[in-house]
């Protein structure tokens, strides 16, 4: 298995601007999950799917930030409009909901937004 | 209550030595305590998880020692190794882990 696999790797955009981050979840696993990494706030869950349904969104910090997940081999993290204060590194990780043990969440190398 | 707080921000051991990382936590609902590694440019990886039913768990030469009373974890690195170097995340759950809350990590830089 390839892993969890995301694009872009890199995006520098300029405030203002549409971001959308995609991300490809490990086949099988039943949840999905967006997570955010500064320096500043260290890594924060942003939100997260079982089975292509949002369950808890409530890390997610602003209307600005929406993400989707159409089908289980698919997911996008948006932000629009874009700020400089959104430069991170965004992760997508995927976790099957069975087996020992059942909490591991495979991540993905993530990708470095920065918002100019 | 949600928070996990983790300590030191960062670790300079010598190679050999013993590397050691303290989480602390409040919500007694969290049953589920897992260590991430991160090295530059990547995701987190699980490392080593421990559930409360249980006072230590050992995988080579890393250790999570728990204590439920005072609501503590810590991760032992024996024997620190230079490819050890990297950031350490501790972290806690609950229901089934789903809802992790990650401490704000840890870097160890081990000496060659």
């Amino acid at each position: 298995d390839a892993g969890v696999i995301q694009s872009p790797r890199h995006e520098v955009t300029e405030m203002g601007q549409e971001v959308t981050l995609r991300c490809k979840p490990i086949s099988g696993h039943d949840y999905l999950f967006w997570y955010r990494q500064t320096m500043m706030r260290g890594l924060e869950l942003l939100i997260y799917f079982n089975n292509n349904v949002p369950i808890d969104d409530s890390g997610m910090p602003e209307d600005r930030f929406s993400a989707k997940m159409p089908n289980a081999s698919f997911s996008t993290l948006k932000i629009q409009p874009s700020e400089p204060r959104d430069s991170a590194v965004y992760f997508c990780a995927s976790s099957p909901s069975l087996g020992e043990p059942q909490s591991e969440q495979f991540f993905g190398p993530g990708t470095r937004l920065t918002v100019l | 209550q949600q928070q996990v707080k983790q300590s030191p921000q960062s670790l300079i051991v010598q190679k050999g030595g013993i590397s050691i990382i303290n989480c602390a936590y409040e919500n007694t609902a969290f049953d589920y305590f897992p260590w991430y590694q991160q090295f530059p440019g990547k995701g987190p990886a699980l490392l080593i998880a421990i559930r409360p039913d249980v006072s230590e768990k050992k995988e080579g030469r890393f250790t999570i020692s728990f204590n439920k009373s005072a609501k503590q974890f810590s991760l032992h690195i024996m024997d620190s190794q230079p490819g050890d170097s990297a950031t350490y995340f501790c972290a806690a759950s609950s229901g089934g882990g789903f809802k992790t809350i990650f401490g704000a990590g840890t870097r160890l830089f081990v000496k060659a």
